[in-house]
């Protein structure tokens, strides 16, 4: 079965500073993985996705993430963020079925 | 594209009432999910559909619950008889089969409350 890890219901940075949003997957096929950021009131917007090829993946707003095979791992970085990042983010994992697995999400909140 | 549409946005009723809410998908997905997002259990899948078909239902809470896709372009998500427990927002989002997309567009949501 597959399963999504978010480490931190809550992530604090300053505006400028580094943005790191963990996240760990279990998934006994290979999977696809996404992103997607939810604004208040809001459904969920896709950030980014890996399904095959480069495991460096560039999405919308400056954020990008690397799938790592060997360590389960899907983290999101952005080098500098902004206050308009202040948002809910997501983890989720799908396979070939279409069934996609939420993590419970990231509230990440900049500081001025 | 208008994009997903779901209705109505705003949902109040009382225990024992039905509630049926709608969604319209992006024209041409052929897999439309429905989801159930709380505080306390996060964003839940309750069913999907993929060509109209339900393909899985096992997130379907309980016999209250019941969803239809009679057309590509329209499903409901009914709840007969509802709770104060099913306090949530309901999700729609539907996905295309192209290639390797596998992402999903999400509508605005339904936001029901249940007093």
């Amino acid at each position: 079965a597959q399963s999504v890890t978010q480490l931190g219901s809550h992530v604090s940075v300053s505006e400028g500073a580094l943005v790191l949003l963990r996240c760990n997957y279990s998934s006994s096929v290979p999977p696809y993985l996404f992103w997607y950021v939810q604004y208040p009131n809001q459904g969920l917007q896709l950030l980014l996705k890996y399904t095959t090829g480069a495991t460096l993946v560039k999405g919308i707003n400056g954020f990008e993430a690397e799938f790592k095979k060997s360590e389960t791992s899907f983290h999101l970085t952005k080098p500098s963020a902004h206050m308009s990042d202040a948002a809910e983010y997501f983890c989720a994992v799908s396979d070939v079925s279409f069934k996609t697995i939420f993590g419970a999400g990231t509230r990440l909140f900049v500081k001025a | 594209d208008a994009g997903v549409i779901q209705s109505p946005r705003h949902e109040v009723t009382e225990m024992g009432q039905e509630v049926t809410l709608r969604c319209k998908p992006i024209s041409g997905h052929d897999y439309l999910f429905w989801y159930r997002q709380t505080m306390m259990r996060g964003l839940e899948l309750l069913i999907y559909f993929n060509n109209n078909v339900p393909i899985d239902d096992s997130g379907m809470p309980e016999d209250r619950f019941s969803a239809k896709m009679p057309n590509a372009s329209f499903s409901t998500l009914k709840i007969q008889p509802s709770e104060p427990r099913d306090s949530a927002v309901y999700f729609c989002a539907s996905s295309p089969r192209v290639g390797s997309s596998y992402e999903q567009y999400f509508g605005p949501g339904t936001r029901l409350t249940v007093t």
